[in-house]
């Protein structure tokens, strides 16, 4: 499978600002997806985000606090905008070859909101 | 109640004992079934991928599926101590009818005492 990278891996942020997660995978694949993975709970998918169209938010989740782009087949970005201590979490991205299934995993963003 | 239920452990076994892992779930829906292996500060990785009824195995790994009873297992042999990890299910409908997006379990947290 395609290897994924992130960045930044770990960032301490003030209330009230946004940071930008990169996600880079070393080949070209079709669907990219955003999760949040806060303690003690399982992975909840954020959105999907395909080249060429608008990304897909999930119940919840809203473009206005988590845009996203996607502007070629190797690369996303997803913005967690006007932070506040609920957005800690860790963040990650994930890419599959042709459908949901076997999806595979960056290392995760590890964000703290003071 | 939630769509996936997952023990979260911890769970602490002697080394070369047998490990079992399981989660249940409530969406008759469902027809392909994951387990990540999760090591700590890393993202996901795809362990086991099984498509409905009946089981697989993978070297140490055996991944069982009973649909009757919504019950999916994980069983590690002769476990060592780099088994220790946090092991997440996941499971999905088939493509084209909205469901297809992954619903994951809390994870269980697994040490192997060496």
């Amino acid at each position: 499978s395609a290897v994924i990278s992130q960045k930044p891996s770990r960032d301490i942020c003030q209330r009230g600002t946004s940071l930008t997660i990169q996600c880079q995978v070393d080949s070209q694949v079709t669907m990219m997806f955003w999760y949040r993975q806060q303690p003690g709970q399982s992975l909840t998918l954020i959105a999907t985000a395909n080249q060429g169209s608008e990304a897909t938010y999930e119940s919840g989740f809203v473009i206005d606090k988590f845009p996203i782009s996607r502007p070629n087949l190797t690369f996303s970005t997803l913005t967690v905008s006007n932070m506040s201590p609920e957005d800690s979490s860790i963040y990650l991205c994930s890419h599959s070859a042709y459908s949901y299934n076997e999806q595979f995993f960056g290392p995760g963003t590890r964000l703290t909101v003071l | 109640q939630k769509e996936v239920e997952q023990d979260p452990g911890p769970l602490s076994v002697p080394e070369g004992a047998i490990v079992s892992l399981n989660c249940t779930y409530s969406n008759s829906a469902f027809q392909y079934f994951m387990w990540y292996r999760q090591y700590s500060r890393k993202g996901p990785e795809l362990l086991m991928y099984t498509y409905s009824s009946g089981n697989k195995e993978d070297g140490r790994f055996t991944a069982q599926v009973d649909k009757s009873s919504k019950y999916i297992s994980l069983f590690i042999r002769d476990s060592q101590p780099s088994d220790s990890a946090t092991y997440l299910c996941a499971m999905s409908g088939a493509s084209n009818f909205g469901n297809e997006k992954l619903t994951f379990g809390t994870g269980t947290r697994l040490t192997i005492i060496p």
